[in-house]
């Protein structure tokens, strides 16, 4: 069965911190995707991977950054984390366009 | 680019009562229609989807939606709620072109079901 997994289910960090979250996928998918889900706002595309080594920019890519060093891992990078940036996170992978994407439990991320 | 329009943010309804969820997506052109759910504290999972074929489309849990080009709609039904599908529900289009795989998806409209 497809799985998506994320490494944390909830993380607290303080303002400033760089902050590290990781998406893990075992169907080699070439593409890969982080959102931001926020109460009203729905789910924003922040950065997706198409490739090893090929990223690009989402819906609110602004203060964030990734890397996607293997096929199956897409790492999402929080530079200096604020305040703004608490919310949940959701990675997602695919294989092809209008294929469904398969999403991991997701990331509430707190930062104080 | 297409998009996708949830018409309501928030549904309540009874137990065993049937409910439809409403979305409307911006593009007459061939599309392909998703239908997720968000359970608490969970990612999403695909309820069902619209490729080609027949308009009508049977998901997971006894959901369905029908594909209605002619008024760009894409409505999911279900006949008798239970307390389980309690849930944010989001519609999801790609957006067209050179994708990757991308989906637009709409605001979310949370089912509550009351007993």
């Amino acid at each position: 069965d497809v799985k998506v997994t994320q490494s944390s289910r909830y993380l607290v960090k303080r303002t400033g911190e760089k902050v590290f979250l990781e998406c893990v996928q075992d169907m080699d998918h070439e593409n890969m995707f982080w959102y931001r889900q926020d109460p009203g706002l729905g789910l924003r595309l922040i950065y997706f991977s198409y490739d090893v080594k090929m990223k690009e920019k989402g819906d609110i890519p602004e203060g964030y950054s990734v890397s996607r060093e293997k096929k199956e891992r897409f790492s999402l990078i929080l530079e200096s984390a604020s305040t703004n940036q608490t919310s949940m996170y959701l990675c997602a992978s695919t294989t092809r366009w209008a294929s469904p994407q398969h999403f991991g439990d997701g990331t509430r991320l707190s930062i104080l | 680019a297409q998009s996708v329009t949830q018409l309501d943010s928030q549904v309540p309804v009874f137990e065993e009562a049937p409910v439809e969820l409403r979305c409307n997506y911006s593009s007459s052109v061939s599309v392909y229609l998703f239908w997720y759910v968000q359970y608490p504290n969970q990612g999403l999972q695909l309820l069902l989807k619209y490729l080609s074929g027949s308009t009508l489309v049977k998901g997971i849990n006894g959901f369905e939606a029908e594909f209605n080009k002619s008024q760009t709609s894409f409505h999911l039904r279900k006949p008798s709620v239970h307390i389980s599908d309690t849930a944010e529900y989001f519609c999801a289009v790609p957006p067209g072109g050179t994708s990757y795989g991308k989906l637009t998806f709409g605001q979310g409209t949370i089912l509550t079901v009351h007993p």
